[in-house]
């Protein structure tokens, strides 16, 4: 049984375009929940999202941040515009229902140049 | 504010002595408090802890929780060079499961 899928590992952006970072959950598992570890930070919460639904989008930034989790394919975190302070580690992690233990991706570092 | 408090944020010891790392929170409505293992990529799961003073051992890791006090602690005995890490407490805040991490404890594990 294949873990979180993640990619790309790595992503670099010029200030001002669009990051996409994708999350294959683990087979089984319909929710998704994205996190951000800014450097010499923890891990901090910014979306859950089951499948074709936002439940809870209070760590998203307002603006720029959108996150989607279709039917059918990954889990998709989209920066719109981006800009030097949002380099840091994404990570993914899902759960096969609400509750229960979440597993992480390893992550997507995104570095902002 | 919910918040996780971890200490030390860092550790050095020698191969074969035991640690113990601490895990202290604050949120308004618990249902559960994890530790993970971060290496150089994923967090990996070690336990899940729902009730006060049930401990789970998995070999040489081991944890408890006292719901009381608001506060885990994580042993590992027998360190070893692998254990080398960053080790992650979270809590589950609740209603919609998101998690609230410590900023962690740095050990690093010298042969």
């Amino acid at each position: 049984n294949a873990g979180v899928m993640q990619n790309p590992r790595h992503l670099v952006r010029r200030r001002g375009q669009e990051a996409r970072l994708r999350c294959s959950p683990m087979k089984g598992h319909s929710h998704v929940y994205w996190y951000r570890q800014l450097p010499e930070e923890g891990l901090k919460f910014m979306v859950y999202l089951q499948k074709e639904n936002i439940i809870d989008e209070s760590g998203m930034p307002k603006e720029r941040f959108s996150a989607e989790f279709p039917k059918e394919g990954p889990s998709i975190l989209r920066i719109q515009q981006v800009v030097r302070g949002d380099s840091a580690a994404y990570f993914c992690a899902s759960s096969p229902s609400r509750g229960e233990t979440q597993y992480f991706g390893p992550g997507t570092r995104l570095l902002v140049l | 504010e919910d918040k996780v408090v971890q200490s030390p944020l860092s550790l050095v010891v020698h191969e074969g002595d035991t640690v113990t790392l601490n895990c202290s929170y604050e949120v308004t409505n618990f249902r559960s408090l994890l530790w993970y293992k971060q290496e150089k990529k994923a967090p990996t799961f070690l336990f899940m802890l729902t009730s006060s003073g049930i401990e789970k051992k998995s070999g040489r890791l081991s944890s408890i929780l006292d719901k009381k006090e608001l506060f885990s602690i994580l042993n590992i005995t027998a360190t070893q060079t692998g254990d080398s890490a960053v080790y992650l407490c979270a809590v589950d805040g609740g209603a919609t499961n998101k998690l609230i991490f410590g900023t962690g404890t740095l050990l690093a594990v010298q042969p």
